[in-house]
């Protein structure tokens, strides 16, 4: 099984800030990566696909980076709406499909 | 626009089969060349994928519940459903319904959710 480690699991940063999240597969899953955010109480929302291509309607301020095993999520500057739990996803493995542990972003 | 709704008890009890049913609306089930998924998230925790019907009735589902989870779809009802057999507390989660692409590659639609609790 391919296992997704995130880090950190959590992150305290203030308004305008850049953040970036990483995200390290077992193994080589080329650019096989989703990234996703879900808000307290919500369902998740695909932010990022095929590791670096934004989702139509999602603002430019959120990117993502990475092949091989080590990606990297970044918001640019951070909004006080950017406040949700982010989540790689992997799917070499298709068709099974594995999330990291998630990583809790916070306003400082 | 397409959305998913998960309906059914929010309560099971430990030994018994949970089951839900998630209804598409704004699109048809058997269009599209979609997957349809079922993925749950234990409280306070990460998320798990479950497994996917493809509405032509064909499924996988995650190996390390294989043996109890059953994953069918009614088209005519433009539905699809879960059977969770053997509950016990440790299946107790925010069940979601989502979406698939085509490609197979990225959940682009979700339910908001269903929370089930197995106790006594």
């Amino acid at each position: 099984d391919i296992q997704m480690t995130q880090s950190p699991s959590s992150l305290s940063a203030s308004v305008g800030d850049r953040v970036t999240i990483t995200c390290q597969a077992s193994q080589d899953i080329s650019n096989y990566l989703n990234w996703y955010q879900q808000k307290p109480g919500k369902a998740p929302k695909l932010l990022i696909y095929d590791a670096s291509n934004l989702e139509t309607g999602v603002p430019s301020r959120f990117s993502g980076s990475g092949s091989g095993t080590d990606f990297t999520f970044t918001i640019s500057s951070l909004q006080p709406e950017d406040i949700a739990t982010y989540y790689c996803q992997q799917y070499d493995n298709l068709p099974m499909y594995t999330f990291g542990q998630g990583t809790k972003l916070e306003i400082k | 626009q397409v959305q998913l709704q998960e309906s059914g008890p929010g309560l099971v009890k430990p030994s018994q089969t949970l089951s839900l049913t998630c209804t598409v609306s704004g699109g048809s089930i058997s269009s599209g060349g979609y997957y349809w998924s079922w993925i749950r998230q234990h409280p306070g925790k990460g998320l798990e994928w479950i497994g996917y019907i493809y509405y032509s009735g064909s499924t996988y589902y995650n190996p390390s519940l294989k043996s109890r989870v059953t994953i069918s779809v009614d088209t005519s009802k433009n539905q699809f459903s879960l059977k969770l057999s053997s509950v016990t507390a440790a299946d107790t989660a925010v069940y979601y319904c989502a979406r698939v692409n085509p490609r197979g590659e990225q959940i682009d639609i979700w339910g908001q959710g269903t929370m089930v609790t197995v106790s006594s």
